[in-house]
């Protein structure tokens, strides 16, 4: 099964500050990923989806990036709202394989 | 608007059944993939089942396979989970989740989720 490594496992930012978070698939998946993001106490949301298309109602400062076995999350303006634990998905075919999470919260 | 109740968690001992139950409205639910994710107490998400519009087909993880059988009845919006010889490890929230555009296996709703805890 292809495994989902997201890097780092946690950060601190402040607001304002550019973010990015990897995820790395242990084999091709094409654009086959989806980026969610999970607050703390709160169900999971999708933000992206085929690797670079934003759910709608995402805010403009979420996009995602890559192809193959590299992918980025990236938040170009950290808001208070962002922080919670963003997670990789690949769904090219089953098992659908979560990253571990990556944490995002303030300095 | 669409919503996803999940319902039949508890606890329950090592080695028994439980079925959980997902109630769905809000879409046609006969035209979309269901799934159940999980989460453990302080863990990132795990997807653990998933069923084709129809039924016809069925997914599992690894670490369920055998154990778990994924239901539906389109007839009621419902979407099930039947779970035997239950672990310690199985100890988790679960989420009942939608795909977003038919059977592409990524999720755009998510139910509050139903708790089922594994233990003597």
């Amino acid at each position: 099964d292809i495994q989902m490594t997201q890097s780092p496992s946690s950060l601190s930012a402040s607001v304002g500050d550019r973010v990015t978070i990897t995820c790395r698939a242990s084999q091709d998946i094409d654009n086959f990923l989806a980026w969610y993001h999970q607050k703390p106490g709160k169900v999971p949301k999708l933000l992206i989806y085929a690797a670079s298309a934003l759910q709608s109602g995402v805010p403009s400062r979420f996009s995602g990036s890559g192809s193959g076995t590299d992918f980025t999350l990236t938040i170009s303006s950290l808001q208070p709202e962002d922080v919670g634990i963003y997670y990789c998905q690949k769904y090219n075919n089953a098992p659908w394989t979560f990253g571990q999470g990556t944490k995002v919260d303030f300095k | 608007e669409v919503h996803l109740v999940e319902s039949g968690g508890g606890l329950v001992q090592p080695g028994r059944s439980l079925r959980l139950s997902c109630a769905a409205s809000g879409f046609s639910f006969e035209e979309y993939a269901m799934y159940w994710v999980r989460q453990g107490p302080g863990k990132g998400l795990e997807w653990v089942s998933g069923i084709s519009w129809n039924g016809n087909t069925r997914d599992y993880a690894d670490s369920v396979k055998g154990r778990f059988t994924i239901s539906r009845d389109n007839a009621k919006n419902s979407l099930f989970l039947e779970m035997k010889s239950l672990r310690a490890e199985d100890t988790a929230l679960y989420y009942c989740a939608k795909d977003r555009l038919g059977s592409l296996g990524y999720f755009d709703y998510w139910g509050q989720g139903t708790l089922v805890t594994v233990s003597s």
